[in-house]
């Protein structure tokens, strides 16, 4: 089955950039969307289409993609944006959607 | 404002047969329009995609271990979307989340219910 491959985890001090990839090989052609859950809360879209901000995330989140890698950017990264983070795509077929396994973002 | 509300969980032993529903409410557009999709978290991890739906209702999609047992279903003059889960096995456990399925839309995405929990135990 089809896999989107994230780093387990991503560690920085306030204020700093914390960059989060998922790598997926059919990544090309398909967009990514990344969700942030909080503990105990449902997850919530921040990034669609690769780059696109929903209305209402601020400014801080931005997406990228660069082949078959797409990178969440969190710029001035605060308490508060501690969470996981799974990127979101179809797969090979496009006829079932995949969830990466996820990046657990510290700041400390 | 645009709200899901999910039910239907509880306690089920393996083999058994259960029914999720979610109950859309506050759409800016008719509930129709939207494609919607199934997730599922087991404790402890990161979410899983299970099935999705067209917005009509004629087009299904799921999962590969969940084909042949679950069935997604909606009706639109209710506003509501169904999971028909059979032969259940302890790896179904989890909270279940009813959500849009972001891959139709560029606008209005809005939120996640916040999930419906059962537990498959023997």
């Amino acid at each position: 089955s089809y896999e989107l491959t994230q780093p387990p985890s991503v560690s920085v001090s306030p204020g700093q950039t914390a960059r989060i990839t998922c790598s997926g090989d059919v990544l090309t052609t398909k967009y990514v969307y990344w969700y942030q859950q909080k503990s105990g809360q449902a997850p919530v879209l921040v990034i669609h289409q690769d780059t696109e901000r929903p209305s209402g995330i601020p400014e801080k989140f931005s997406g990228s993609k660069t082949g078959t890698m797409a990178t969440l950017t969190i710029r001035g990264a605060q308490v508060e944006d501690e969470a996981d983070y799974y990127c979101f795509s179809k797969d090979r077929t496009g006829n079932q959607r995949v969830f990466g396994g996820g990046t657990k973002v510290t700041v400390l | 404002e645009a709200q899901l509300l999910e039910s239907g969980g509880g306690l089920v032993q393996p083999g058994g047969s259960l029914r999720l529903s979610c109950v859309a409410s506050g759409f800016t557009f008719p509930f129709s329009s939207f494609a919607m999709m199934w997730v599922r978290q087991a404790p402890g991890k990161g979410p899983e995609w299970v099935a999705g739906i067209s917005g009509g209702g004629s087009n299904s999609l799921y999962t590969d271990s969940v084909k042949g047992r679950f069935t997604v279903s909606r009706d639109n003059s209710k506003n509501t979307l169904y999971l028909q889960m059979t032969s259940l096995r302890v790896e179904d456990t989890g909270i279940y989340y009813c959500a849009k399925d972001p891959v139709w839309l560029v606008r209005d995405f809005g939120n996640w219910g916040q999930g419906t929990l059962f537990t498959v135990f023997s």
